[in-house]
């Protein structure tokens, strides 16, 4: 069975503290990605790997910085939390989309951070 | 810009009753095209896809979705409400350069 794997389902942390949220998946895929859930703004892409060390910014990549050393895993950090990034925190995988049929993301079950 | 957009916010059915969730899309290029649900707490679990040929494409839990590239739409439908399909659901696009947008969301009341 495909996983993707998140360190934590719940995390509390200080304002102005470093965090790292963690991702791991096991399907070889080359493609992550991390996202942000808020009410009524559905999932908003934050950054997106598209192979090791391969990088690039999504939508909100403000105050969140990745890191991809090894294919299956992909790290999201807050390099100084702030009240505005309490959320929750998605991390998907998938195949590159050209020629695949079976292209969709594969979703972890999600981070809540709550910073204070 | 690629974008998914999500008619309403909130819908409610009768349970037994017509699902209809609605979803467009903006794409220059022909593009792969997914729902997903997310039940309470939960990551997002693909209900169906579209990527190539039949338009009318059936996923799991009696869902359907209808692709039409000339309304740009991509509705998702369930003949009869249950109780269990109660979630909030999203419609998403995969474009050219392989990132997945995602649309607002929707979220499925059942009335008993």
């Amino acid at each position: 069975d495909v996983k993707v794997t998140q360190s934590s389902r719940y995390l509390v942390k200080r304002t102005g503290e470093k965090v790292f949220l963690e991702c791991v998946q096991d399907m070889d895929h080359e493609n992550m990605f991390w996202y942000r859930q808020d009410p009524g703004l559905g999932l908003r892409l934050i950054y997106f790997s598209y192979d090791v060390k391969m990088k690039e910014k999504g939508d909100i990549p403000e105050g969140y910085s990745v890191s991809r050393e090894k294919k299956e895993r992909f790290s999201l950090i807050l390099e100084s939390a702030s009240t505005n990034q309490t959320s929750m925190y998605l991390c998907a995988s998938s195949r590159p989309g050209q020629g695949y049929s079976n292209t969709e993301a594969f979703f972890g079950q999600g981070t809540r951070l709550t910073v204070v | 810009a690629q974008s998914v957009t999500q008619l309403g916010s909130h819908v409610s059915v009768s349970e037994g009753a017509l699902v209809l969730l609605r979803c467009n899309y903006s794409s220059s290029v022909p593009p792969y095209l997914f729902w997903y649900v997310q039940y309470p707490n939960q990551g997002l679990q693909l209900l169906l896809k579209y990527t190539t040929g039949a338009t009318l494409v059936k996923g799991i839990n009696g869902f359907e979705a209808e692709f039409k590239k000339s309304e740009t739409s991509f509705h998702l439908t369930k003949p009869s409400a249950h109780m269990s399909d109660a979630a909030e659901y999203f419609c998403a696009v995969k474009i050219r350069d392989d990132k997945i947008i995602f649309g607002k969301g929707t979220r499925l009341h059942i009335l008993p």
